[in-house]
């Protein structure tokens, strides 16, 4: 069964700072892995995603993420991080090329940011 | 192009009361997936229909229903309402391949 792990329940940055958010996935055969958004209440945005090809791929408002296959990662990055970064981040992987699984992701548990001014 | 929408935003329901919460996928798409998120449990997949076919399905109990139509809108119905039914329920949709899956605002549910 696939799972994935967010490790940082919670995490505080100064504004300026740069931010990584690690995610580690167990999937069979190969992911595909997103990164999503969510502020409080709201529903979820996408900031990027994986399917194949590049494995360094980048998303909306800054940030991008590095899927390493021999890690089973795929940490989501931001060199700058702005105030209105402040959120909910959560990984999440979908069922690759040959799944029958599409429409259904499993989610971690998510990352609190906290941004101090 | 509008994205996925969700109705009602808010619901109130109190204990044995049953639920019915409606979404409307992104135009084209044809799957439509439900999930339900709580403090405790997080993100869990509820299930998914496409075109009008239910093709998965997570571990909920069979209290919690859904159903598509032809035109690729989904209900899903909760019977016998439950405290611990209080939750957001989010609907995403897709193009029901390999594509990026969209998720709308949620419907937020408390059981009363």
């Amino acid at each position: 069964a696939q799972s994935v792990t967010q490790p940082d329940i919670h995490i505080t940055v100064s504004e300026g700072a740069s931010l990584e958010l690690r995610c580690n996935y167990s999937y069979g055969a190969t992911p595909y892995l997103f990164w999503y958004v969510q502020s409080p209440g709201q529903g979820l945005q996408l900031l990027l995603k994986y399917f194949s090809g590049d494995t360094l791929v980048q998303g909306i408002k800054g940030f991008e993420a590095e899927f390493k296959r021999s890690q089973s990662s795929f940490n989501l990055r931001k060199p700058s991080v702005h105030w209105s970064d402040a959120a909910e981040y959560f990984c999440a992987v979908g069922a690759g090329a040959g799944g029958t699984s599409y429409g259904k992701l499993t989610f971690g548990q998510g990352t609190i940011l906290t941004v101090h001014p | 192009k509008a994205g996925v929408t969700q109705t009602p935003r808010y619901l109130i329901k109190t204990r044995g009361q049953q639920v019915t919460l409606s979404c409307s996928p992104i135009s084209g798409h044809r799957s439509v997936s439900w999930y339900q998120q709580t403090p405790g449990q997080g993100l869990q997949f509820l299930f998914e229909y496409f075109s009008e076919t239910q093709r998965n399905k997570g571990n909920f109990p069979g209290r919690f229903s859904g159903r598509q139509f032809s035109n690729s809108r989904s209900e899903m119905n909760v019977s016998t309402l439950e405290l611990g039914d209080s939750a957001l329920y989010l609907c995403a949709s897709s193009l029901g391949g390999t594509g990026t899956i969209f998720f709308g605002s949620g419907t937020q549910l408390s059981v009363l």
